[in-house]
């Protein structure tokens, strides 16, 4: 059963550091989506990808956020410096096209200290 | 107002009850309709899509009133198991010329012994 495949689980690190989370979408899927969530948040789209390209990065702050695709088969959202703030489960999800369902990864538990 | 949105609840129901959920949408170019399941400090997992003419899968159906902008989810005979959050999804074309996916924040189910 093809699964979304997220790394890491879970990340513990100070303030200032930079995260990278790591995301291989479903062979084959074209659309990736990176996604946060918080107690207080629903969903928030951070980033879309439709073909490698950025489509939608509207929701991500762009100051200390960035989001690529070096290639089809991975997905990375780089935090640059973290802050507490940015403490959340991040999910990353892929679909064959928007128009259909997504299927979501495990998603990575980010704790900023 | 929100481009989707849903009561979050709870709601909490005995097992054995019929429970429906409604999310609305804004948007009426909306093409696409899910229905996700999220377990608590879970990813979002499909449960079903939503097609014109309503659709069943077990216990549940979902349906869809384009005219009122409303989906609907019935789950019937409930389960302790069926206890999650259930998420809408709602997709559409926009302006930049690709898909819009909107996730609603949720309508929190506790099913009770």
């Amino acid at each position: 059963d093809a699964r979304v495949t997220q790394t890491p689980r879970h990340k513990v690190t100070e303030m200032g550091q930079e995260v990278t989370m790591r995301c291989q979408p479903i062979l084959g899927h074209n659309t990736v989506f990176w996604y946060r969530q918080t107690m207080m948040q629903g969903l928030e789209l951070l980033a879309y990808f439709r073909n490698r390209a950025p489509l939608d990065d509207s929701g991500m702050p762009k100051d200390r956020f960035s989001a690529e695709m070096p290639d089809a088969t991975l997905a990375t959202l780089k935090i640059q410096p973290s802050e507490p703030r940015d403490s959340a489960v991040y999910f990353c999800a892929s679909a064959p096209t928007a128009w259909e369902a997504l299927h979501f990864g495990n998603g990575t538990r980010l704790t900023v200290t | 107002r929100k481009e989707v949105e849903q009561d979050p609840g709870p709601f909490n129901v005995p097992e054995g009850a019929t429970v429906a959920f409604n999310c609305t949408y804004s948007n009426s170019a909306s093409q696409s309709f899910f229905w996700y399941r999220q377990d608590c400090r879970k990813e979002p997992k499909l449960l079903m899509s939503v097609y014109s003419s309503g659709n069943e899968d077990g216990r549940f159906t979902a349906q869809l009133n384009r005219a009122s902008q409303y989906i609907s989810l019935l789950i019937r005979d409930s389960k302790l198991s069926d206890s999650a959050t259930y998420l809408c999804v709602v997709n559409r074309p926009n302006s930049g010329g690709y898909q819009k996916v909107t996730f609603g924040t949720g309508t929190k189910l506790q099913v009770i012994p």
